[in-house]
């Protein structure tokens, strides 16, 4: 597709439970962000990929969130033994050189 | 470090031209200016960048003072569909580094 793919658009998870999030970049964009948004806040940066870099995994919040990019292409965001504080919508977006993202439409996670 | 201030909110006219302003002293020489925009429910929208000089596009217009240290992203005839939370970001024009989002200006275009 012409945009950021991310899926699923919607999750609901228990408390404790894992979740994986996936997000296609637009075809051939090198650099490759997640960020997440709790409900009224501005975005947090969490990894961000480029190329064959390694990843600047700076923002994730602890040792229970990872991510992973397969093929220079599509991501995984993982969280592992989720919290109710994990609740947010989580953001992917992707880039060429010189220019601005382009977002995807976000995962909202619910922690009940 | 978001290093831009904007108001937290404002209102528009429908009809009438929004100017968002946005400080940057801090703004390094290799930095730009980045204007994107969050409808409600969706992820953030690209709308216009620039480095010093004047930038116009099919959305907005922004200007940048000589001295560069603040910007104000015009919207020439503002529309309820405007309405969003518009941010205001610095950084240099490669990607490798991070866009800083603030907590923006959160924009209300009033019938």
């Amino acid at each position: 597709g012409a945009g950021v793919s991310q899926s699923p658009s919607n999750k609901v998870t228990e408390k404790g439970k894992d979740v994986e999030l996936r997000c296609d970049p637009i075809s051939g964009h090198t650099a490759l962000y997640w960020y997440r948004q709790s409900l009224g806040q501005g975005l947090e940066f969490l990894i961000y990929f480029q190329g064959n870099s390694a990843p600047d995994k700076s923002g994730l919040p602890s040792d229970r969130f990872s991510a992973e990019r397969t093929g220079g292409s599509v991501s995984t965001l993982t969280i592992q033994r989720t919290q109710q504080e994990d609740s947010a919508v989580y953001l992917c977006a992707s880039a060429a050189n010189n220019y601005g993202y382009t977002f995807g439409s976000g995962t909202r996670l619910t922690v009940v | 470090d978001a290093k831009t201030t904007q108001p937290p909110s404002m209102d528009c006219a429908e009809g009438r031209a929004a100017n968002l302003p946005c400080n940057h002293s801090t703004i390094s020489g290799n930095e730009y200016v980045y204007w994107y925009r969050q409808i409600h429910s969706q992820g953030p929208q690209y709308i216009i960048h620039g480095l010093k000089n004047n930038e116009t596009n099919e959305m907005a217009s922004l200007i940048i003072t000589e001295d560069r240290k603040s910007s104000t992203l015009i919207l020439p005839h503002a529309t309820l569909r405007d309405t969003a939370v518009y941010y205001c970001i610095v950084r240099p024009s490669n990607t490798g580094n991070q866009f800083y989002f603030g907590t923006g200006t959160s924009l209300t275009v009033i019938p």
